[in-house]
């Protein structure tokens, strides 16, 4: 069974640019979720999908988007970076939703992403 | 949203139980406890959560108390490999990770 991949690793972005992660779920997972983590933090939930449809955000601006395929692999989109979204972008799926109802989150590695 | 409270640091020596507290005075009814760890320069990794009892699994247990309030995760024998950071999480609908405690564990 592959568990949840990230990519690139690694990502080094100038402020304004625009930039796309991916994730790809772990096998059987339909739901994926999307979270930010900056250095010395608790990972922050940006939004997460469902089948294919957002269905919860956390308090990010619109810049901040994302697709779910139908194959559940996701992307996030960030739209004119700013030097605060240097971060950790963690993927996490699961095998169905709501998260807190039991259904355990597995996550990726993660992305770094240097805004300079 | 469940706001959790936990300790920001904890030490424990190897192969000593440890006890990792969490507040969860908000929590709903419906909503389970769920515990994260995260080690260094990994993603945040599952350990176990629960409704109303305590449970038990290969990682560690949680002790949930009667009014649901608070929670204890814990490690029966520390190791090396246990350190990290722990988050305790309260919510149905996707998780709040809060900054949760940094446990240390001395050889």
């Amino acid at each position: 069974e592959t568990g949840v991949t990230q990519s690139p690793t690694h990502l080094i972005k100038t402020r304004g640019q625009q930039v796309t992660l991916r994730c790809s779920s772990q096998s059987g997972h339909n739901t994926v979720s999307w979270y930010q983590q900056a250095l010395g933090q608790g990972p922050q939930f940006i939004f997460q999908y469902y089948r294919e449809e957002e269905n919860g955000r956390g308090n990010f601006p619109p810049r901040f988007s994302g697709l779910q395929f139908p194959n559940y692999s996701s992307e996030l989109n960030v739209n004119a970076l700013e030097l605060d979204d240097s971060a950790l972008y963690l993927c996490a799926s699961s095998v169905g939703w709501p998260s807190g109802r039991g259904y355990t989150q597995y996550f990726g590695p993660g992305t770094r992403l240097t805004v300079l | 949203d469940a706001k959790t409270t936990q300790p920001n640091s904890m030490e424990s020596n190897e192969e000593e139980p440890v006890h990792l507290p969490c507040n969860h005075s908000t929590i709903s009814g419906t909503d389970y406890i769920h515990w994260y760890r995260q080690l260094p320069s990994q993603g945040p990794e599952y350990v176990i959560h629960g409704l109303t009892s305590n449970v038990n699994n290969r990682m560690a247990s949680l002790a949930i108390a009667e009014d649901r309030k608070s929670s204890t995760l814990i490690l029966h024998r520390a190791t090396l490999r246990d350190a990290a950071v722990y988050y305790c999480i309260g919510n149905t609908d996707k998780l709040i990770f809060g900054t949760g405690t940094r446990l240390q564990v001395f050889p």
